[in-house]
């Protein structure tokens, strides 16, 4: 049973626009939510987190939204760079984070110039 | 954030011989974790390695399969044996520290034959 569910598998946007990131998740005890950014050859890298008891969260040209009722959480990046171009993953936790984490599938974001 | 190392980076290695992957943290930490990264997939937990105590292994994981010791808060090691070519993967150790925010490592990548 895959317990969070990650859309789309492989993501092509031009710079300077939107890429968008879904997850959804099916255990309600989760209550921590990181998105991991992981380029070729190294491990993931903790990009933003969120909590439930907030709808939205933004660092720079990161944002995630968050919709407790429908348990689903995305990743928006503004203004796309080819720098950005990477393996994006959801994942989810219990116990405010300090738990193990379950990961989606991932995203293969490509950023074309 | 920790800053974590492992050893070997990749390796190439021959079916039913065994091999053990080193992680070093900077900083002392209670939860280090085992990570399997397949090619071009999500991560999966091994196990959870915590000090003084023994691993917690994951479903379809086995300590014969995958022994890991924890001498100490900043290392751990994850040997996998009897190795086969379906044991092919990038295995990452990862560490949670006083946050909820869990570092991972670089990787090792291993090829077996």
């Amino acid at each position: 049973q895959q317990q969070v569910k990650q859309s789309p598998q492989s993501l092509i946007v031009q710079k300077g626009g939107i890429s968008i990131i879904n997850c959804a998740y099916e255990n309600t005890a989760f209550d921590y939510f990181p998105w991991y950014q992981q380029f070729p050859g190294k491990g993931p890298a903790l990009l933003i987190a969120i909590r439930p008891d907030v709808s939205e969260k933004k660092e720079g040209r990161f944002t995630i939204s968050f919709n407790k009722s429908a348990k689903q959480f995305s990743l928006h990046i503004m203004d796309s760079q080819p720098g950005d171009s990477a393996t994006y993953f959801c994942a989810a936790s219990m116990n405010s984070g300090y738990s193990t984490l379950t990961f989606g599938k991932g995203t293969m974001l490509l950023v074309s110039p | 954030s920790a800053v974590i190392s492992q050893k070997p980076s990749r390796d190439i290695c021959q079916r039913g011989t065994s091999l053990t992957i080193q992680c070093q943290v900077d900083s002392q930490v209670t939860m280090m974790f085992w990570y399997r990264q397949q090619p071009g997939q999500s991560l999966t937990l091994i196990a959870t390695a915590n000090q003084g105590s023994e691993a917690t292994y994951e479903s379809g994981f086995v300590i014969d399969k995958f022994p890991i010791s924890r001498p100490n808060l900043t290392f751990s090691t994850l040997t996998v044996s009897n190795m086969s070519p379906e044991d092919s993967s990038i295995y990452l150790c990862s560490v949670q520290g006083e946050t909820d925010t869990q570092y991972f490592g670089p990787g090792t990548r291993l090829t077996v034959l």
